[in-house]
This record gives structure tokens, C-alpha cells and sequence, in this order.
């Protein structure tokens, strides 16, 4: 699995949009982009995921570059919940063992 | 609503101790994984089984068994739980058809202090 690289921490303000970015310059072809977060204390949960082209579900907006060597994932209106530790992983499949970095710290402000 | 439950949020036990740590999912998933959460070195694996009966030594096996006797179940066995054990441990699921690109669903989470 490619080697991911995210900032350590962001801060946003309540209400703004949240961009994280994420690179990931040895992805290979059908090696696809997840993004989970981890709020304090609490188990991983999955976000969204994609591989060449942008997504978007209830939760957040997945914006691909076109070499797809980085990503940014987007809260569009943060909220104090969306407080959390944010991990970019780059998997051939999403069910099979997960290696997470040390992600980014995303704290909202109020 | 799919749900991955742990038996445990919190766990105190003694060096020596035989300790069984229980994960439970619904969803009818093939596969299940165990990792642990240390500060500053991330989400690491212990075990995963992609079938019944079936197991896998992940990064971290040494000092752990696992037991998947039922789809649904997952147990994780410390055989004589040590102070370098104490850590925040955490069951997954996800399906086993890989063509779905399916995401693993994560449980609360046990912590486990051993003294």
C-alpha cells in the first residue's frame, strides 16, 4: 500500500468548510483513497473513498487530482462534533488489514 | 444500523492474568480483524480471520490467540497479559468480497490497563 503524507494538525472555525489534504505520490493505478476519522476515545469510522474520480456522500466531498498523487477531503460546514483525528490510507480494498499514520488533528472552533 | 460491539469499554487486570477480550458484529461479515491503538505508533494488527475456524497472524501476533469459532464472534486472547499490553484495542468487520471495495466498521473500542 502507498505511503500517505497528511498535515499533524488544522483548526477550522465552526460553520467554515474543513480541507484536508492528503498526498500520496506512489499510489498505483487501482490502489484507491480512504479517508476514516477517530474521535476522542472512540473506534475508527469510515468517511468516504475514491479512486480517480471526486466523491461525495452525506458526510464530506472527495476531491482526486487528476495524477492522483494527492487528495483533499472536505467538511463543508464543520461542526464541534466533526472534532476528530483524520486518517488518509491508500488501499487496494477497504477489507483487508488497515495501516493508519499518524493523521491530522482537526479541531473546530467555536 | 450496522454494529460492531466489544465486551468491554474499559478492563483492569493483573500481570499474569488469562484475558479475553470479545467482539460481536451483525452484519453478517466474513472477515475480522483486531488491532491495537498505542500513542504515537498508530493502528497496528494482531489477528484478522476472513472465514470461520480460519486465522491470520498480523504485525503484532506474539503474545496473543484469537478464537473464531462462530461468524459472528471474535475473541482476542491475551494467554498471560503483560504491562507492555496495556493499550486501547479495536475489533473490525467488513465483507469479504473484495469487489465491492467494501470499508471495515470499527467497535467502540476496549481499553486495557494491566498492572
Amino acid at each position: 500500500d502507498a505511503k500517505t503524507t497528511q498535515p499533524t494538525s488544522m483548526d477550522c472555525a465552526e460553520g467554515r468548510a474543513a480541507n484536508l489534504p492528503c498526498n500520496h505520490s506512489t499510489i498505483s493505478g487501482n490502489e484507491y483513497v480512504y479517508w476514516y476519522r477517530q474521535i476522542h476515545s472512540q473506534g475508527p469510522q469510515y468517511i468516504i473513498h475514491g479512486l480517480k474520480n471526486n466523491e461525495t456522500n452525506e458526510m464530506a466531498s472527495l476531491i482526486i487530482t487528476e495524477d492522483r498523487k494527492s487528495s483533499t477531503l472536505i467538511l463543508p460546514h464543520a461542526t464541534l462534533r466533526d472534532t476528530a483525528v483524520y486518517y488518509c490510507i491508500a488501499l487496494y480494498s477497504g477489507n483487508t488489514p488497515l495501516v493508519f499514520g499518524k493523521g491530522t488533528r482537526l479541531s473546530v472552533i467555536a | 444500523d450496522v454494529k460492531v460491539t466489544q465486551s468491554s469499554r474499559y478492563l483492569v487486570k493483573r500481570t499474569g492474568e488469562k484475558v479475553f477480550l470479545e467482539c460481536v458484529q451483525d452484519m453478517d461479515h466474513e472477515n475480522m480483524f483486531w488491532y491495537r491503538q498505542d500513542p504515537g505508533l498508530g493502528l497496528r494488527l494482531i489477528y484478522f480471520s476472513y472465514d470461520v475456524k480460519m486465522k491470520e497472524k498480523g504485525d503484532i501476533p506474539e503474545g496473543y490467540s484469537v478464537s473464531r469459532e462462530k461468524k459472528e464472534r471474535f475473541s482476542l486472547i491475551l494467554e498471560s497479559a503483560s504491562t507492555n499490553q496495556t493499550s486501547m484495542y479495536l475489533c473490525a468487520s467488513s465483507l469479504l468480497d473484495l469487489a465491492t471495495k467494501e470499508t471495515q466498521y470499527f467497535g467502540p473500542g476496549t481499553r486495557l490497563l494491566v498492572l
